[in-house]
């Protein structure tokens, strides 16, 4: 299957800081990436969907100024945690939109996650 | 909008038994998705099985395979052999195509293989 790599894999930061999380699609082009909050044992929750080129879609309830997201190229997107506090601590993961070989079998691919921790 | 729902939040199975995971789906829609994706203590999401919903014949990959009820709406997952390392949170997606859209995940289930 296709590869999505995420960076950093870990971080501890300040509140009031800003931390900013890339996601990539390592074998293959994503015009459309997503990224999830998982708090732990529940499930996903998408946040917002990242397209390239154009403004990232938001979940209802997610703050577009306080997640910032950039998907500038076909294999990055990149979401901004800005002002981070305690609360934001939490599990991060990005997925990408690949259609396969044949252009038709549409499947995402996730990444290994960012855990964050806002001291 | 569309529903997944895992009925199942816990499971267990003896090591070399077989477990059946259970799914089910509200759409209406006709041209679909569904998937299985497993999580281990690590929390990287990864893709177990996937199903189009235009198929008849379910879809099988080694020891996984799954019962695809398109009527009945129900999308179940069969482990076969069961190992330790299969011991993790399984996920049942939705996924409508070319919508640019989402997934819908239900709440999940645990699955812990007993050695």
């Amino acid at each position: 299957g296709a590869v999505v790599s995420q960076h950093p894999s870990w971080v501890i930061c300040k509140s009031g800081t800003s931390v900013k999380i890339e996601c990539r699609s390592l074998d293959f082009q994503a015009t459309t990436m997503f990224w999830y909050r998982q708090f732990p044992k529940q499930s996903l929750m998408l946040m917002a969907t990242s397209n390239e080129g154009s403004k990232a879609t938001y979940e209802q309830g997610v703050e577009k100024d306080k997640f910032l997201i950039n998907h500038a190229s076909l294999t990055l997107s990149t979401l901004t945690v800005t002002s981070a506090h305690p609360e934001d601590s939490s599990f991060y993961i990005c997925s990408a939109r690949d259609f396969g070989a044949s252009g038709y079998q549409e499947t995402q691919y996730f990444g290994p996650g960012t855990r964050l921790l806002v001291l | 909008a569309q529903t997944v729902t895992q009925s199942q939040p816990e499971m267990s199975v003896q090591e070399a038994e077989t477990v059946t995971l259970s799914c089910t789906y509200d759409t209406s829609e006709s041209n679909y998705y569904l998937f299985w994706y497993k999580q281990p203590p690590s929390r990287q999401m990864i893709l177990v099985i996937r199903q189009e919903a235009y198929k008849q014949q379910n879809a099988t990959e080694n020891r996984f395979s799954v019962n695809f009820q398109k009527a009945a709406k129900s999308f179940s997952l069969k482990i076969s052999d069961s190992q330790l390392g299969d011991t993790a949170m399984y996920f049942c997606a939705f996924l409508r195509p070319n919508t640019g859209n989402q997934f819908y995940f239900g709440t999940g289930t645990s699955l812990t293989v007993i050695p």
